[in-house]
């Protein structure tokens, strides 16, 4: 099994839809997780963090499951600006590397 | 604050030419990291280093080394550079249980 495994997509959703995307991790003991965005050719850039209770930010919901070792990201009323590559991130073990899946695309379309 | 900036944006290596790639931070993190991306790939973990003077392997170290000689900067060697290492390079820093924040990258072509 793959350390961190994302559907690569592409999704492609109207605007105003909600899409969910999926990530699963491999080791049980990853403490950090985070939802990064990257669009073409630039630097990913940190969307959020992912908490064991759930978190929240505007449109977007990020959710953790430990016993399944499983994250999701949703976001609500999808703008055409939403459209990028989603990556899933986990710390490796209990140290400080952190793993970056391959990621998600996500096409945005009016 | 200038965040996490990378030297060189853009570079073109012949084979077996050396080359080392700056990455400086201004954020007093602590972690830093190297990552190459390809083409459907994804980001791989090349270094990292948690603190000033130390560093550890991460997914695919071959052909790199780094060092960390101050806090604020983190550097990546290729002493024989070979096609196979033509790649977007990123680096990125961050402090302890927050996320990374990255720099623009470097696209390297090794010819």
């Amino acid at each position: 099994r793959k350390e961190v495994e994302q559907d690569p997509g592409p999704f492609n959703v109207p605007e105003g839809a909600t899409v969910a995307f999926n990530c699963t991790y491999s080791n049980s003991a990853s403490q950090s997780f985070f939802w990064y965005r990257q669009d073409c050719r630039k630097e990913p850039k940190l969307l959020m963090s992912v908490y064991s209770s759930g978190n929240e930010d505007g449109r977007f919901t990020a959710q953790l499951n430990r016993a399944s070792q499983y994250i999701s990201l949703l976001i609500r009323d999808s703008k055409l600006s939403d459209s990028a590559t989603y990556l899933c991130v986990v710390n490796k073990e209990a140290g400080t590397a952190l793993i970056f899946g391959k990621g998600t695309t996500l096409s945005v379309s009016s | 604050n200038a965040g996490v900036t990378q030297t060189p944006k853009f570079r073109v290596l012949k084979t077996g030419q050396s080359m080392t790639l700056l990455c400086a931070q201004d954020m007093n993190h602590e972690y830093m990291y190297w990552y190459r991306q390809d083409p459907g790939m994804g980001l791989r973990l090349i270094h990292y280093s948690v603190g000033e003077g130390t560093t550890a392997k991460g997914e695919v170290p071959d052909g790199y080394n780094v060092s960390r000689l101050k806090k604020q900067n983190f550097l990546l060697g290729l002493e024989s550079a070979a096609p196979s290492q033509t790649s977007v390079y990123f680096c990125a820093s961050r402090r302890q249980k927050s996320g990374q924040f990255f720099g623009p990258g470097t696209r390297l072509t090794v010819l």
